[in-house]
Order: C-alpha cells, then structure tokens, then sequence
C-alpha cells in the first residue's frame, strides 16, 4: 500500500537558515512518482517539483533542492537560505503508475515558519 | 499560464443540503481529480475521471458523492445531503499528457452548520 511519512509536523527557522523538511515513502510499484507540493497561507496546492522512480539524480531550482534516495525510499526538500516567504506548509506526495486513475497520496504536511 | 479554476471560493450551507461544486480543469487536460483537505489535516484523494467516468474512488467517495463532467469545460463535485463532516476545503486538479503531474485549483472551502 502507498504511504507518505512527513516526521516533522513544525519547524521552525530564522530567516537565512539553511532547513531540510523530511519525506519518506512506502510503494510496492516499482514505477510511481514523487511530489512536494507548498501551500501558503491563502490556501491553494503549489507545485513545486515531480520525480520519477527510475530517475535518482537531484535536482536544484533556485533556493530549492532535493534529494531522492531510493535506497532509503526518501525524498528530502531542502530551502537554501530561507525567506520569510518561504513560510508555508510543505506536503511530500506518491503517485504509482499501476494505478490507472494515478491518484496522488499526500504526507501529513510540514509547517515551516521563517521569523526574521 | 492556464490554471485550474474552481468555483465558488467559499459555500456554507445546511446539513442535509445538497451542494455542487465547480471546477474548470486546464483546458487540453484530460484527467480530472477531486480532494479535500478537512481543516488541519492532510491532503485526501477522492475520485479520479477520465474518458467521462470515474477511474478510481477512495472509500470517502461514497454514494452521497458524485461527479460530472456536463460539458468540455465543467467539472463537478455533487454532495446530495450534507453532514457537518463534509466541511473541509475541496480541491479540483487535473493532468494531460505528462498525466502524472497534477495541477491544483485554489479551493473551495465548504463549511456546513
């Protein structure tokens, strides 16, 4: 069964820090795809990022990384000298290929909240 | 850049009444998706609809749900007879070709008294 683990409920971090918000995945399927997804305070899903289980290489956008492991069935997101705008609850998401309606498992969430 | 757009942003209603909500998926997309997230909690697959019926459903989705796709632009999420915990935000996504990508609308917060 499809699983989202997203350990860190809250973080907190002053502005300029380095923070690496969790993710760990459980799937049977050996093709699915993985998300982070930022929802601001006003409320609606960000898309930030997708990765594809046969494509291990990380990826950096900007302030934004992340690192897929398949060995450890992670997928951290780390925010490079953090902003206040970055404050926002992050969620981690699986989607399996098997499944035909390619419905997407969302964690629990993690709130980051950036002080300045 | 196209967007998926939802409509109405807020609804309260009366438990017991029915409710439709709307969306307008981007428009060369070609799978639809509704979820909710009840407040404080996590993001929850409902239903997913391709070629004009539903390919997948979570046990949420029960018989007092439905969905609609009424014509090449609408698509909507019915709840026949509302209970107090339907209140939650609903979100409407959809996907095309690069169908594993879901975009998500900005919600409609559903609160039923």
């Amino acid at each position: 069964a499809q699983k989202v683990t997203q350990a860190q409920t809250e973080i907190s971090v002053v502005e300029k820090e380095d923070v690496t918000l969790d993710c760990v995945y459980e799937t049977r399927d050996t093709t699915y795809y993985l998300f982070w997804y930022k929802q601001p305070p006003s409320g609606e899903l960000v898309f930030l990022i997708r990765r594809n289980s046969f494509d291990e290489q990380n990826e950096i956008s900007g302030r934004y990384s992340w690192n897929f492991q398949k060995s450890t069935s992670s997928f951290n997101f780390t925010i490079t000298a953090s902003q206040v705008v970055d404050s926002a609850v992050y969620f981690c998401a699986l989607s399996e290929a098997d499944t035909g309606g390619f419905k997407t498992i969302f964690g629990a969430g993690t709130r980051l909240f950036v002080k300045a | 850049e196209p967007e998926v757009t939802q409509t109405p942003s807020h609804q309260v209603t009366q438990m017991g009444q029915e409710v439709i909500l709307r969306c307008v998926p981007i428009s060369n997309h070609l799978y639809f998706y509704w979820y909710r997230q009840i407040l404080g909690q996590k993001v929850e697959f409902l239903v997913s609809f391709y070629n004009n019926e539903i390919s997948e459903k979570s046990e949420i989705f029960d018989d007092q749900f439905s969905v609609e796709r009424p014509d090449g632009s609408n698509f909507t999420l019915k709840i026949r007879s509302t209970k107090l915990e339907d209140s939650a935000m609903y979100f409407c996504a959809s996907s095309g070709g690069d169908k594993e990508t879901q975009y998500f609308g900005p919600g409609t917060r559903l609160l039923v008294l």
